[in-house]
């Protein structure tokens, strides 16, 4: 049963320490999505890669956020330095893109404390 | 661009009882709609797909009908439990957007026994 997986699950830090999330996609799929969940935006869309070519970051915040893709296995998303705005619940999601129509398929999530 | 609404919730239902989610969509292209479920703690799954008009999706006892007509994918089961307590999210993808996922803002489902 491929699953995407993400670690850690639960990240708590203080403000100005870097937080780095990892994501391993399900084999095959060529499309790697981060989303951030909070109660008051809701799911939002930070970036995503095809291939591991980054085609949108255009919902992260330039100046601490980056995300990067060093193989297919492994995506990572970045924050530094993290406030405490940027407690929420972190998505990775991983997809094959077909003719028609294709599935995201999300993992657990990393759930980041900034204090 | 292409954006979802769905029902605000939340919604409290009792054990056995009819539950229906609203989604109307705005989309440029010919979508494919989606209905994902999110269970405490964890991340989302899909629960449902349709790919063009007049499909209808369905899964564990949910079922959605794909009305072009109306542009919606209303959400339905015909007898809840107490594990199908949950937040659902209707979602599009369009080729014309890449094929990114737009989302509702979610329905929180509880079920009382």
């Amino acid at each position: 049963d491929a699953r995407v997986t993400q670690t850690p699950r639960h990240k708590v830090t203080e403000m100005g320490q870097e937080v780095t999330m990892r994501c391993q996609p399900i084999l095959g799929h060529n499309t790697v999505f981060w989303y951030r969940q909070t109660m008051m935006q809701g799911l939002e869309l930070l970036a995503y890669f095809r291939n591991r070519a980054p085609l949108d970051d255009s919902g992260m915040p330039k100046d601490r956020f980056s995300a990067e893709m060093p193989d297919a296995t492994l995506a990572t998303l970045k924050i530094q330095p993290s406030e405490p705005r940027d407690s929420a619940v972190y998505f990775c999601a991983s997809g094959l893109v077909r003719l028609v129509s294709y599935e995201q398929y999300f993992g657990p999530g990393t759930r980041l404390t900034v204090t | 661009g292409d954006s979802v609404t769905q029902m605000e919730g939340p919604v409290t239902l009792s054990e056995e009882a009819f539950l229906t989610i609203n989604c109307t969509y705005t989309a440029t292209g010919y979508p494919s709609l989606f209905w994902y479920v999110q269970y405490p703690g964890e991340g989302l799954q899909l629960l449902l797909k349709a790919t063009k008009a007049d499909d209808k999706g369905s899964n564990k006892g949910f079922e959605a009908t794909y009305r072009k007509e109306t542009t919606s994918f209303h959400l339905e089961k015909g007898s809840v439990q107490v594990s199908d307590s949950a937040v659902y999210f209707c979602a599009l993808s369009d080729q014309v957007d890449d094929y990114k996922l737009s989302f509702g803002a979610g329905t929180t489902v509880t079920v009382r026994a």
